[in-house]
Order: C-alpha cells, then sequence, then structure tokens
C-alpha cells in the first residue's frame, strides 16, 4: 500500500519568511505532486515532479528520490499564500492501478 | 480556455437515495480522474477514465460508479446513499493521464458538494 507523510499539519508564518513543507513517500511512489487549496475547495496544481527541481516564481519544489523525500519551499512569504498545501503521490497499487495517494495536508497562515 | 467544470456545485440527498455528479474537462483533455475528500479521510482516489474505458481504480465499494463519454466528459454515480457518503467529490483532467506517467499537472474542477440527510 502507497503512502505519503507529510509535515508539518499546520504552520504559521509572519509575511516575508521563508517556509518550506515535507513530504515522505513510500516505495511503490514515482511522481509527486503538489497542490494547494483555498478556503471553497478549489484545488490548484502548482508541480509534478518525478526527479530534480521545479521553480515557479516564489515557489520551488525539490525531490529526493533516493531518500523519497520532497520538499515545497515559498520565498518571501505573503498572506496570498494562506492556504492548505497537500503532496500526493503517483504510484501503482497491489491490485496494480495507477491512483494518486494524497498526504493529510498542511494548513499554512501567513500572517501580515 | 474553460477550465473543468463540475455540476451541481451542491446536492442534498437522503439516505437511499442515488446521485449523479457531472464532470467537463478541458478541451482536448482525455482523461477524467474522481476523488473524494472527507475531513476524516482527507482526499482518495475514487477512479479515472481515458477514452470512455475505466482505466485505474480505487478502494471504493461498487456503489461508486462512472463513465466516460465521447467527449470526455465524464459523470460519477453512488447508489443507495449513506452518511458517510458526505463529502466534497473532485474531478481533475489531463491530456493522456495519471497511468502514462508523463509530466503532466492535473487540472481540478470546483467539486461537488454532496451532503447525504
Amino acid at each position: 500500500k502507497n503512502e505519503v507523510e507529510q509535515s508539518p499539519q499546520n504552520l504559521t508564518a509572519q509575511e516575508g519568511e521563508f517556509i518550506t513543507i515535507n513530504c515522505s513517500y513510500s516505495v511503490g511512489i514515482s511522481a509527486l505532486h503538489w497542490l494547494q487549496q483555498h478556503p471553497g475547495g478549489g484545488i490548484v496544481s502548482l508541480f509534478m515532479l518525478s526527479s530534480g527541481k521545479k521553480k515557479h516564481g516564489r515557489l520551488i519544489a525539490t525531490i529526493n528520490i533516493q531518500e523519497k523525500h520532497s520538499s515545497l519551499h515559498i520565498t518571501a512569504s505573503h498572506p496570498r499564500d494562506s492556504a492548505v498545501y497537500i503532496c500526493a503521490g503517483g504510484g501503482y497499487s497491489g491490485a496494480g492501478s495507477y491512483q494518486l495517494t494524497f498526504g493529510k495536508g498542511t494548513k499554512l497562515s501567513v500572517i501580515p | 480556455k474553460a477550465g473543468v467544470t463540475q455540476t451541481p456545485r451542491y446536492l442534498i440527498k437522503t439516505r437511499g437515495q442515488q446521485v449523479t455528479l457531472s464532470c467537463s474537462p478541458i478541451s482536448g483533455h482525455r482523461s477524467v480522474s474522481w476523488y473524494q475528500q472527507t475531513p476524516g479521510q482527507g482526499l482518495q482516489f475514487l477512479f479515472e477514465y481515458f477514452s470512455e474505458t475505466q482505466r485505474n481504480k480505487g478502494n471504493f465499494p461498487g456503489r461508486f460508479s462512472g463513465r466516460q463519454f465521447s467527449n470526455s466528459r465524464s459523470e460519477m454515480n453512488v447508489s443507495t446513499l449513506e452518511l458517510g457518503d458526505s463529502a466534497l467529490y473532485l474531478c481533475a483532467s489531463s491530456l493522456v493521464g495519471q497511468g502514462a506517467l508523463t509530466n503532466e499537472k492535473l487540472f481540478f474542477g470546483s467539486g461537488t458538494q454532496l451532503s447525504v440527510l
């Protein structure tokens, strides 16, 4: 059974701070998604990673395949970054079905 | 370019009824996947359709089913509703989908909030 663990569960930061959210995943996972969910439910896909590092604006995502670990960094955080961040691992289940397994999410609050 | 559209936005049903939810993917996207989100279990994968065929399936009972039409629009059906089926149901679309292991992002709809009374 594929598993994804995220930390921390909750994170409060002052505006301008550098933020890191961590995600560890199990052996069967070969691709890692980072998602952002705002109140009201809408989900935006930020990154999809199978190796290396990706950057988009103030967001950076890295993945270490050997250690089965990924991080999402936010530089110069802003109150509009306040949301729940979810990592999700893509891989094949024991039944041979490709599916996403989700972490519990990190609720980020950025205070002005 | 229109995003992923889910209808209806909210739905209230009673136990034992059935419900059908609709998802229209981004034009050109052939893969549609469905997810259930609850406060207790978080997000869970239901199933994925590609070219009118269910390609991948999560660990949900047979009361949860779906289909995909030739225009890639997808419907999800839940029969014999239970209180525990109350959840936000999300669909997502992508060009060729999860099974291809490409570097594709998923594009999510706003979801259907289902309440079972």
